[in-house]
């Protein structure tokens, strides 16, 4: 099956720092990448929506300067979190969806535990 | 009035137990219903998606959606304490984002 492969799993930083966190579809080209913040007890909140070659689109109250996004080919996309404070910490969940389609064709990262202290 | 509402939980049953997970939702334009897994500190994974209104079983999984209520199930059977974990529904209408419950926490007690 589709398979997206998320790094780091993990990362503690410094307030201030920038942390990069990458997706990768391993055997599928993902024309569109979904990222997604989840907060403790939280359901997931859509940050942005990102096709690859173009720009991100970024939902309501998500700040774009600080949340970089890019999608530069067909098979990753990353998240960039610039200047991190730590009401950033939270969960960051990318969701790649299948070029097929069809009702089930979203597939998820394993999620990147981000704490920033 | 959020788009999507699930109840949190937490919801604890002995093994064996038939377990019901619901939302409600107010877009009537959404057309895929799907049910999502999340283990403790990782990604959802997909156990069920339905389109339109219907039933669907997999195995002891079953998912319910009545359109015209607005309203889903999943329904688990002989639950099992690898069962544990938040349960997610998740919405859409064509290829626009998913649009996710807050989740149901479950402990399956054995």
């Amino acid at each position: 099956g589709a398979v997206v492969s998320q790094h780091p799993s993990r990362v503690i930083c410094k307030s201030g720092t920038s942390v990069k966190i990458e997706c990768r579809s391993l055997d599928f080209q993902a024309t569109t990448m979904f990222w997604y913040r989840q907060f403790p007890k939280q359901s997931l909140m859509l940050m942005a929506t990102s096709n690859e070659g173009s720009k991100a689109t970024y939902e309501q109250g998500v700040e774009k300067d600080k949340f970089l996004i890019n999608h530069a080919s067909l098979t990753l996309s990353t998240l960039t979190v610039t200047s991190a404070h730590p009401e950033d910490s939270s969960f960051y969940i990318c969701s790649a969806r299948l070029q097929t389609g069809g009702a089930g064709g979203y597939t998820f990262g394993s999620g990147t535990r981000l704490t920033v202290v | 009035q959020k788009e999507v509402e699930q109840d949190p939980g937490p919801l604890s049953v002995p093994e064996g137990a038939i377990v019901s997970l619901n939302c409600t939702y107010s877009n009537s334009a959404f057309q895929y219903f799907m049910w999502y897994r999340q283990y403790s500190r990782k990604g959802p994974e997909l156990l069920m998606y339905t389109y339109s209104s219907g039933n669907k079983e997999d195995g002891r999984f079953t998912a319910q959606v009545d359109k015209s209520s607005k309203y889903i199930s999943l329904f688990i059977r002989d639950s099992q304490p690898s069962d544990s974990a938040t349960y997610l529904c998740a919405m859409r209408s064509g290829n626009t984002p998913l649009v996710f419950g807050k989740g149901t926490r479950l402990s399956v007690i054995a």
